[in-house]
């Protein structure tokens, strides 16, 4: 069982458009990130959110951190081609107190066309 | 350009053979952590080390070890090779733990054939 999970898999859009990205859990996680990774290269930090409640945003991107810190999402306005690649929420679970390793979602690839 | 090196960028080797992969972290990152990567898995954290130590492993299959070395510089050792562990290794790396941000390199993609 995936711990978080990502929606939607894929995503195909033409430039301009809003999109909403999903990371749900059953778990509390002591912080949450998210990455985007381009096709040949590792995944780059975007933002680690770690408030309950939490709303960060960078340029066009807004992160949220639900309250009960178990799911998060991050919304794109007017998309541009340059928002294509791979974008993936990872999270540290909080077991009781101590915390545990980085985990990753599978990701959701977005496709923005001109 | 993250700072993480990993060498070498591609492997292609022969079910039952080892191949070694390195990792050189940023310049003052303690931790160094290895990721594997395939389609249908995702991203699978193997093993974790800091400073020289083993700090924690996650699916790490008893094929595949790791250190790092007194210089923080990083090997992943792959052995027995099967065709299911083609997949793209990543090393990061970070200050300590993951409470700091952690930077990924460009990865090895390894084909067994």
């Amino acid at each position: 069982t995936q711990l978080l999970e990502q929606s939607p898999q894929f995503l195909s859009i033409q430039e301009g458009e809003n999109l909403t990205v999903y990371c749900n859990s059953s778990s509390v996680f002591s912080s949450l990130q998210w990455y985007r990774q381009e096709p040949g290269e590792g995944p780059v930090l975007l933002v680690t959110v770690v408030t309950g409640g939490e709303v960060k945003k960078l340029k066009r991107l807004t992160f949220q951190f639900g309250d009960a810190r178990k799911d998060s999402s991050l919304h794109i306005t007017a998309a541009q081609p340059g928002d294509t690649g791979l974008y993936l929420c990872a999270g540290v679970p909080n077991y009781g107190g101590s915390q545990g390793n980085l985990i990753f979602g599978k990701g959701t690839k977005l496709s923005v066309k001109p | 350009d993250s700072g993480v090196t990993q060498t070498p960028k591609h492997l292609i080797t022969a079910t039952g053979q080892r191949v070694t992969l390195r990792c050189s972290p940023r310049s003052g990152d303690l931790s160094v952590y290895w990721y594997q990567q395939s389609l249908d898995q995702g991203l699978q954290f193997l093993i974790q080390y800091y400073n020289g130590e083993e700090r924690a492993k996650g699916n790490i299959l008893e094929r595949f070890s790791a250190q790092q070395f007194p210089d923080l510089h990083s090997e992943l050792n792959l052995s027995s090779l099967e065709l299911g562990d083609s997949a793209l290794y990543f090393c990061a790396s970070s200050v300590e733990g993951w409470d700091t941000e952690a930077f990924f390199g460009q990865g090895t993609r390894l084909t067994v054939v």
